[in-house]
């Protein structure tokens, strides 16, 4: 399974773009990546996944370079409740995810 | 629409006492399933996964075992608990077969062993 290293913490402001990258250099060909967010005392849920280039959706954007050994969650104008820990994952289909210790956002007024 | 449950949210138990969590999926079939404990302030650790009925892998060996009665139910047990089992336990699933969807989480049920 490939492993990932992503920032411990990050802090930003309101109305700021996050970006939070993500190292992954020994993905394999059918591997996927995908970013979670988690709340205190919640489960973590599932915010975007992609293969290759640029994925968006209404919470995120995902960039991913051709070689595919990194990827970066963009987050934009964050506010306060985007506060919470983002884990970055690789695997897919029968492959178990395993969770790193992710990274805490922390959004400041 | 697929739904997981997973209870209770809390429990507090004595070391050495037993223990049964309970986690079931709506609205899906042959889903599979996972265990997970997050200690306080951690990532998540894997503790089983099943892809079908009566079949558990375990991740890491300990004082826990998981077994899979009905096809959309899991079940997470100890006969004596430790201190260190406290945590935050979390089911999720996933659809079966070789794509990758992602995992939906249930609430979770924090455990505290005094």
């Amino acid at each position: 399974l490939a492993k990932t290293t992503q920032p411990i913490s990050m802090d930003s402001y309101e109305g700021q773009e996050v970006n939070i990258t993500c190292s992954h250099n020994n993905i394999a060909t059918n591997d996927y990546i995908t970013w979670y967010q988690q709340f205190p005392s919640q489960g973590p849920r599932f915010i975007i996944q992609g293969y290759k280039t640029k994925v968006t959706n209404e919470v995120a954007s995902l960039f991913i370079p051709a070689d595919r050994k990194s990827s970066t969650l963009s987050l934009p104008r964050v506010s306060l409740s985007d506060t919470a820990v983002y884990y970055c994952l690789v695997g897919g289909g029968y492959n178990k995810l395993i969770f790193g210790a992710g990274t805490r956002l922390a959004v400041h007024p | 629409s697929q739904t997981i449950h997973q209870w209770p949210a809390t429990l507090v138990q004595p070391v050495g006492s037993p223990l049964s969590l309970e986690c079931t999926v709506e609205g899906t079939s042959n889903p599979n399933l996972y265990w997970y404990r997050q200690a306080a302030g951690r990532g998540l650790q894997l503790l089983f996964y099943s892809v079908g009925i009566g079949q558990i892998s375990s991740e890491v060996p300990q004082n826990l075992s998981a077994s899979r009665p009905q096809d959309r139910q899991f079940i997470l047990s100890s006969k004596k608990l430790l201190l260190s089992d406290s945590g935050f336990y979390l089911c999720a699933w996933s659809v079966a077969g070789d794509s990758p969807h992602g995992y939906t989480f249930g609430s979770g049920t924090r455990l505290t062993v005094v």
